[in-house]
């Protein structure tokens, strides 16, 4: 069974502070992604990595960071937080070919920032 | 362009049908997918569609694929309660760099009343 993990399942953090969020799968898998999650907006994609040490920024990147130092490990870093970034976060992981193999999903950071 | 849409939200008596809609603007996808996400949790495949099919019958869902119109839906047969949760369409890019990722529509939340 696939399992992806996120550190955190609430977080309360204040305006300006450092944010990480981090992510842990177990199968392996090439592909990370990190994702928020809006009322209305849906999923949108803010990093992903295809490999160690890789990043490629999504659509939505400003006021973020990320940081894969190992396979099975993808960090979003948060900055200096604000209250615009109050919201669902996503990691998921994929094989590098994805077809039927698709994303699997952890089960998600709600951080609110005050 | 990359914007998958769908309706916000459904609601549908116990044991009728439901149906939820998407619609995508980029015909190069080769794969879709139908993910489900039930209250606090991450998303979860639910089926999937390969880009040569018109159709996909798994028990009670039935995926529909119409490429000209560039529409997607997914059928769900005998609606229960259990199936009250956020539904996503999405579908399988490679970006310009030449790596896969999914795009997401904006989630339909079915609403199921017994």
């Amino acid at each position: 069974d696939v399992k992806v993990t996120q550190s955190s399942r609430y977080l309360v953090k204040r305006t300006g502070e450092k944010v990480f969020l981090e992510c842990v799968q177990d199968m392996d898998h090439e592909n990370m992604f990190w994702y928020r999650q809006d009322p209305g907006l849906g999923l949108r994609l803010i990093y992903f990595s295809y490999d160690v040490k890789m990043k490629e920024k999504g659509d939505i990147p400003e006021g973020y960071s990320v940081s894969r130092e190992k396979k099975e490990r993808f960090s979003l870093i948060l900055e200096s937080a604000s209250t615009n970034q109050t919201s669902m976060y996503l990691c998921a992981s994929s094989p590098r070919l994805m077809g039927v193999d698709t994303q699997y999903f952890g089960p998600g950071t709600r951080l609110t920032v005050l | 362009g990359e914007d998958v849409e769908q309706s916000l939200f459904l609601s549908v008596r116990e044991g009728d049908s439901s149906v939820i809609n998407c619609t995508y603007t980029d015909s190069s996808s080769t794969y879709l997918y139908w993910y489900k996400q039930e209250p606090g949790a991450g998303l979860q495949l639910l089926t999937y569609i390969f880009s040569n099919m018109d159709m996909k019958q798994d028990q009670r869902l039935t995926v529909l694929l119409n490429k000209k119109d560039k529409h997607l839906s997914l059928r769900i047969a005998d609606t229960q309660t259990g199936d009250s949760a956020i539904y996503f369409c999405a579908e399988n890019l490679s970006n310009s760099g030449g790596y896969q990722k999914v795009t997401f529509g904006t989630g339909t939340k079915l609403q199921v009343i017994p």
